[in-house]
């Protein structure tokens, strides 16, 4: 069964500090990881999708890396901003036996970047 | 741009009540998730649909819980007899059909917050 954990859960650091949240999963047989945020009584937005045959993918001051054998992703975040306080999640897509799989999510990591 | 959008935000009810949530995915997307989440945690998958066909089934999805996407456009999950531990964010999510083991990302709606008094 996939577990996904993320260290740590919680994270303060001062504005313009580079930072990296970490994410580990049991099962190495993933199809794709997918980096989500999500703001305090909303929905995830999505960040970053990196699929299992990539090591990386980047989005502005974001950059995600995928390491199957290890079984671990990092988000690093670079030149933080107040404005990216926030949950950040990271969610494994297995799938198994034919199923076309789902998203296991791990419980994520609560980002305070103060000014 | 429209994305996913879920009505009602916010549901109150009482124990022993059916609810009902509906989700709107974005109009291109034949793929309609849905996860269940409570304070502090993850969300947890429930179901999927492509199209009208619901895939997939999680576990915690129990017999008091029922999700439908008619026409392959918008769906519903109820939720018949709620329970205290019912109480959770409900969310929908919606992407594109993959190719193989390559995932198109899913998309989420803000979610409906249930509360079961």
């Amino acid at each position: 069964k996939q577990e996904v954990t993320q260290i740590p859960a919680a994270l303060s650091v001062p504005e313009g500090e580079n930072l990296v949240l970490n994410c580990s999963f049991t099962d190495s047989a993933i199809y794709n990881l997918q980096w989500f945020r999500q703001d305090p009584g909303k929905g995830l937005t999505s960040l970053l999708l990196i699929q299992s045959s990539q090591r990386e993918q980047t989005s502005g001051r974001l950059n995600a890396s995928l390491d199957k054998s290890s079984g671990r992703s990092t988000l690093y975040i670079a030149a933080s901003q107040p404005g990216d306080s926030a949950t950040y999640l990271c969610a494994a897509w297995t799938g198994h036996g034919g199923s076309q799989g789902n998203l296991i999510f791990g419980k994520g990591t609560k980002l305070s970047v103060k000014p | 741009d429209t994305g996913v959008s879920q009505d009602p935000r916010h549901k109150i009810t009482k124990r022993g009540q059916n609810v009902t949530f509906r989700c709107d995915p974005i109009s291109e997307h034949n793929r309609l998730y849905w996860y269940r989440q409570t304070l502090g945690q993850g969300p947890e998958f429930l179901t999927y649909f492509q199209n009208e066909a619901q895939l997939e089934k999680s576990r915690l999805l129990s017999d008091r819980f029922s999700a439908e996407r008619p026409k392959g456009s918008f769906s519903t999950l109820e939720i018949q007899r709620t329970e205290q531990g019912d109480s959770a964010m409900y969310l929908c999510a919606s992407s594109l059909a993959g190719l193989g083991r390559v995932n198109q990302p899913q998309h989420f709606g803000d979610g409906t917050r249930l509360s079961i008094l």
